[in-house]
C-alpha cells in the first residue's frame, strides 16, 4: 500500500507569492491534517479536514487554507508569502479524526526568498 | 494550550548501551502520548502510543513510561546501534475528541560505534 505522497517534494518562492502543496493520503484514509516544522518552533498544527470539512484549526493566520476533496486528497494554500514562512510542510493521514496514529508524507520543503 | 519540553537537543551514546529521552508537559493531562521517530528530509514515523492509564509499553528494544503524576514520559532505546541515529519527537493529544497532535521539538539522537 502506498504511503502518504506530498508534491511538490522541493518549492522557492518569493515573498508575496503563493503557493498551493497536494496531498495524497493513504489509501482508505479519510482524514488528512497538515504540519508546519520549523527549526525554530518544530511541528505546528495548521488543520484537519475529515469529509471534506474543516474539523479543527491551529493558531496560523488566514493567509494558511486549505482543502479536502471527495477522493480524500488534500491541498493547502499560503497566500502572501512571508520570509517566515519558509519551513517544512507535512501532511498526515489516518483512517479517521479517532484514530490516534498519523501517518505523514515526506513533506514539502518550502524557501521564501 | 499545552507546553512540551524535550529533555535536550542532542543525546550520543555509544553503541549498546540504552538511550533515555525525556519529555515533560504542563497544564492538562493527556489521555495518550505517542512517541515518533524523524530521519533527515522524512517525515515522522509512529513508534509508540501509551494511554493515560497505562505505566508502560514495550515494542523489542523500545520502551515508554507515563507518569502523570510526575507529568513525564521515559523512552527508551535499549542495546543502541548506530542506525536508531534520528530524532525523536513526542506527542501529545490536544485533549479533545477530534483533537490533533501537540509534539514537542524533538532530541536528535546519535549512537557512535
Amino acid at each position: 500500500k502506498a504511503g502518504v505522497t506530498q508534491t511538490p517534494r522541493y518549492l522557492i518562492k518569493t515573498r508575496g507569492q503563493q503557493v498551493t502543496l497536494s496531498c495524497s493520503p493513504i489509501s482508505g484514509h479519510r482524514s488528512v491534517s497538515w504540519y508546519q516544522q520549523t527549526p525554530g518552533q518544530g511541528l505546528q498544527f495548521l488543520f484537519e479536514y475529515f469529509s471534506e470539512t474543516q474539523r479543527n484549526k491551529g493558531n496560523f493566520p488566514g493567509r494558511f487554507s486549505g482543502r479536502q476533496f471527495s477522493n480524500s486528497r488534500s491541498e493547502m494554500n499560503v497566500s502572501t508569502l512571508e520570509l517566515g514562512d519558509s519551513a517544512l510542510y507535512l501532511c498526515a493521514s489516518s483512517l479517521d479524526p479517532g484514530r490516534e496514529k498519523l501517518f505523514f508524507g515526506s513533506g514539502t520543503q518550502l524557501s521564501v526568498l | 494550550s499545552q507546553k512540551i519540553e524535550q529533555n535536550s537537543e542532542a543525546l550520543n551514546i555509544q553503541e549498546g548501551k540504552t538511550a533515555t529521552l525525556t519529555c515533560n508537559y504542563t497544564n492538562y493531562s493527556p489521555a495518550y502520548l505517542q512517541w515518533y521517530r524523524q530521519d533527515p528530509g522524512r517525515g515522522p514515523v509512529f513508534l509508540l502510543l501509551i494511554r493515560e492509564n497505562e505505566k508502560e509499553k514495550r515494542k523489542e528494544r523500545l520502551k515508554v513510561t507515563f507518569d502523570t503524576t510526575l507529568k513525564q514520559s521515559l523512552f527508551h532505546i535499549t542495546a543502541s546501534q548506530p542506525a536508531d541515529s534520528a530524532t525523536y519527537l513526542c506527542a501529545l493529544d490536544r485533549g479533545s475528541t477530534l483533537g490533533r497532535l501537540y509534539f514537542g521539538r524533538g532530541t536528535q539522537l546519535t549512537v557512535w560505534p
